[in-house]
């Protein structure tokens, strides 16, 4: 069955570095998406990504966040200075209409 | 700001019982997705309903979207300890970003 695969699963950083986050979507879907789950909350919406521009970002999706889809397969999430507040669950999703399906996410930790 | 509000929080009940969780908010939403949610893994979508009063059936699992699309339930019958998890609803629109609610952790005791 098609999945949404990410990587790295963990990626321990310290504050101020550059993460980048990566994603393989389900392969004929059209709309992907990043979500957050900081500790004990609740998943957020990041930003919407269709036809290769971005389509809706929330207001956490601030300067210092910026997706990409560099070859056509791979979705990428980047932090360019990360904070200690930074430190969550990040899961990618796809979709082709509608129904979106999650990647297992990749924890990342700002020390 | 739309908000979903599930309850109850927790619950914790025997293999063999019946049970409902509840999703709700001021807002109405183009559609409303359950998902389960394992520690540490990604929602898993269970089901999607679209119209209002609509009802989706999942093997024991039943859902209902509300008569104006505000609201949700999850139906259970005789749950089973595999059905142990973090139920989460979420609804779609007017953008194009889920909006979450917190979840309920459900625990079925064998």
């Amino acid at each position: 069955e098609p999945e949404v695969t990410q990587t790295p699963s963990h990626q321990v950083t310290q504050m101020g570095q550059e993460v980048i986050l990566r994603c393989v979507p389900i392969s004929n879907h059209l709309y992907f998406y990043w979500y957050r789950q900081i500790l004990g909350q609740k998943v957020e919406f990041l930003v919407s990504f269709y036809n290769n521009e971005i389509s809706e970002k929330s207001e956490i999706f601030d300067d210092q966040f910026s997706v990409e889809r560099p070859d056509g397969s791979n979705f990428t999430l980047k932090i360019r200075s990360t904070k200690l507040e930074d430190s969550a669950m990040y899961f990618c999703a796809s979709s082709f209409y509608g129904e979106l399906f999650f990647g297992e996410g990749s924890r990342l930790t700002v020390l | 700001t739309q908000l979903l509000e599930q309850s109850p929080q927790f619950l914790s009940i025997q293999e063999g019982e019946n049970l409902t969780v509840y999703c709700n908010s001021s807002s109405v939403f183009s559609s409303l997705q359950w998902y389960r949610q394992e520690p540490g893994e990604g929602p898993v979508l269970l089901v999607t309903v679209v119209t209002g009063g609509e009802v989706k059936k999942l093997k024991r699992l039943t859902f209902q979207f509300g008569d104006a699309r505000k609201d949700s339930s999850l139906h259970i019958t005789a749950a089973q300890p595999g059905d142990t998890g973090l139920y989460l609803c979420a609804g779609l629109g007017p953008g194009d970003g889920l909006t979450f609610g917190k979840g309920t952790h459900l625990i079925i005791q064998p």
